[in-house]
């Protein structure tokens, strides 16, 4: 199946720094990709859809100056948390769906970061 | 509103089978998805139901009834791996997957 890639796996920040997470699709093309969160025994919220070439799309309820979506090329979206606080500090996970064979349904997942703020 | 519901936890025993239940409604209806996610590790991907019925894939099978808003995931022969939380996601007419908070099972020797 296809691979998405996610780094870093783990992130240590104090607060009120940034926190850049990049995630590439290795082997096919994605327009679009997820931006997850997901706290601890809990489901994952989508975040926001970063789209290729334009802006992303973000859920209700979140701040999209604090948290800044690039999708700059079709094999790399990135997320950068600005500013970053203790609440911040959560389970980040990116996926992308690869078209190529068909509409499979199946999501591709980054491995994930978890982002940890002091 | 969109919800997704399935049971927090179950328990099972090694070699034995677990059926996990899920329940919907949503706006709209684009295909019914389940995930396994081990503590600590993003989700991989089980199953796709978008039609009616059982599919099956190895000792794992999901089915679906888009009548009655119910999927459920079957493991067979249990293994101390299948320890992990299940999802359970919707994709509705927006294309977007509503998840369902997951089911923890706990598979014990």
């Amino acid at each position: 199946g296809a691979v998405v890639s996610q780094h870093p796996s783990w992130v240590i920040c104090k607060s009120g720094t940034s926190v850049k997470i990049e995630c590439r699709s290795l082997d096919f093309q994605a327009t679009t990709m997820f931006w997850y969160r997901q706290f601890p025994k809990q489901s994952l919220m989508l975040m926001a859809t970063s789209n290729e070439g334009s802006k992303a799309t973000y859920e209700q309820g979140v701040e999209k100056d604090k948290f800044l979506i690039n999708h700059a090329s079709l094999t790399l979206s990135t997320l950068t948390v600005t500013s970053a606080h203790p609440e911040d500090s959560s389970f980040y996970i990116c996926s992308a769906r690869d078209w190529s064979g068909g509409d499979t349904g199946e999501l591709f997942f980054g491995e994930g970061s978890r982002l940890t703020v002091l | 509103g969109q919800n997704i519901d399935q049971p927090t936890e179950m328990t099972a025993t090694e070699g034995a089978i677990v059926q996990i239940n899920c329940t919907y409604q949503t706006s709209g209806f684009n295909g019914l998805f389940w995930y396994q996610q081990h503590a600590g590790e993003a989700p991989t991907f089980l199953s796709y139901n978008v039609l009616d019925g059982l599919e099956e894939k190895g000792r794992f099978s999901s089915f679906l009834s888009r009548s009655k808003g119910y999927s459920y995931l079957l493991l067979k022969e249990l293994q101390m791996k299948d320890s992990a939380s299940y999802l359970c996601a919707v994709r509705d007419d927006n294309y977007q997957l509503i998840w369902g908070a997951g089911t923890k099972l706990i598979i014990k020797p």
